[in-house]
């Protein structure tokens, strides 16, 4: 069985530009959230796909935007980067149907916007 | 008033002792709680998971949640210094939506 994947690790951005960050589920799992965690800070949510549509947001702006295709890996987009965007992103996949408490994370992607 | 509250610590226990970690929460919606426990560098794992009032143990972890006091608890019994870690409450509303406390780092002592 295949645990959560995600990449790159280590990301280095300037403000204005755009990011896409991707995960892969685990085996069998259809469904996926995303987080940011700033530094010692709890994972916020930013929002959820389940089945290839957006399945539940959190307080996050537009400019963050998601994608899961059809083998539910996902991407996560982040549009004119600013430097509260610096965190580590983790994506974390579950399967849906009543088991999502159930949601195994990926190591993360560390993000620095300069 | 943030939607759910934790002590960030840092908690230091002597190894053996019993570890209690809680937190508070303000919206009634919440349905569904769990822990996490996060080394540092690396993603949340998940410890417990429950969506009732009352208790549920798992080896020498026990979650405990008052919804009337909107209260849960963490437990841990004969802590080792493998336990180690940032422990992190959550909680999920029938929106889907997730919400996780600011995490509380705990430092078992040999």
């Amino acid at each position: 069985e295949t645990g959560v994947t995600q990449s790159p690790t280590h990301l280095i951005k300037t403000r204005g530009q755009q990011v896409t960050l991707r995960c892969s589920s685990q085996s069998g799992h259809n469904t996926v959230s995303w987080y940011q965690q700033a530094l010692g800070q709890g994972p916020q949510f930013i929002f959820q796909y389940y089945r290839e549509e957006e399945n539940g947001r959190g307080n996050f702006p537009p400019r963050f935007s998601g994608l899961q295709f059809p083998n539910y890996s996902s991407e996560l987009n982040v549009n004119a980067l600013e430097l509260d965007d610096s965190a580590l992103y983790l994506c974390a996949s579950s399967l849906g149907g009543g088991n999502q408490e159930t949601q195994y994370f990926g190591p993360g992607t560390r993000l620095l916007v300069l | 008033q943030k939607e759910v509250e934790q002590d960030p610590g840092p908690l230091s226990v002597p190894e053996g002792a019993i570890v209690s970690l809680n937190c508070t929460y303000s919206n009634s919606a919440f349905q569904y709680f769990m822990w996490y426990r996060q080394y540092s560098r690396k993603g949340p794992e998940l410890l417990m998971y429950t969506y009732s009032s009352g208790n549920k143990e798992d080896g020498r972890f026990t979650a405990q949640v008052d919804k009337s006091s909107k209260y849960i608890s963490l437990f841990i019994r004969d802590s080792q210094p493998s336990d180690s870690a940032t422990y992190l409450c959550a909680m999920r509303d029938n929106f889907n939506k997730f919400y996780f406390g600011s995490g509380t780092k705990l430092n078992v002592k040999p």
